[in-house]
């Protein structure tokens, strides 16, 4: 069963506009998420992370954002560049388990310039 | 810095070959782990470690076997490999302090398995 979910396979977005990333999940014990990226044939590289104290992290053109009740985040990414085409992960974790991240499936995202 | 280091970077076999994945860190991370990426399924932790001699079950740990002998290394074995187990298949490492502890990983580039 799915605990991290990403419902949209892709995305495709025009250069210099928003980029919105979603992912919903079901284990109200997650309490750390994070967010990679995935280029062709390499691994995926973390990218930003949030706690559940807060609900909301930036880091240049990347803010993450936390819903605890709706049990949501997003990955906003402003401007979007043809840099940016690659798959997002996104990966929660319960810390009173300690290290293992649950991942989603992943949205391909492309930038169009 | 090597980072994490995964070889082969492809390998094909036939049903009921067995092979080792390697992978190796230099980073002195105490915690490595192995997912396998299949569409539509994301990443699923098939085994992980948090220190040399401790290994534990994923979500997905049949039909594959792992040790820990040393903090680098973390090799991932399949016994008897079967089509099912054709995969992208990646390691990764942290640091780890215990429960609470959240690094994020640093994976390596991947193992493209394909079993006929």
């Amino acid at each position: 069963d799915q605990q991290v979910k990403q419902n949209s396979p892709s995305l495709s977005v025009q250069e210099g506009r928003i980029s919105i990333l979603n992912c919903d999940y079901t284990n109200s014990m997650f309490d750390y998420f994070l967010w990679y990226k995935k280029y062709p044939a390499e691994g995926p590289t973390f990218l930003i992370s949030i706690s559940s104290i807060k609900d909301k992290n930036e880091d240049g053109r990347f803010t993450v954002f936390l819903n605890k009740s709706a049990k949501h985040l997003s990955l906003h990414i402003v401007p979007s560049q043809p840099g940016d085409s690659a798959v997002y992960f996104c990966a929660a974790s319960d810390s009173n388990t300690g290290n293992q991240f649950y991942f989603g499936t992943g949205t391909s995202l492309t930038v169009i310039p | 810095n090597a980072g994490v280091t995964q070889t082969p970077k492809f390998q094909v076999l036939k049903t009921g070959q067995s092979m080792t994945l390697q992978c190796a860190q230099d980073m002195n991370h105490e915690y490595m782990s192995w997912y396998r990426q299949d569409p539509g399924m994301g990443l699923r932790l098939i085994h992980y470690s948090v220190g040399a001699g401790i290994t534990d079950q994923g979500e997905v740990p049949n039909g594959y076997n792992v040790s820990r002998s040393t903090t680098e290394d973390f090799p991932l074995r399949l016994l008897s490999a079967a089509p099912s187990q054709t995969s992208v298949y990646f390691c990764a490492s942290s640091p780890w302090e215990g429960a609470g502890s959240n690094y994020g990983y640093t994976f390596g580039s991947g193992t493209r398995l394909t079993v006929v």
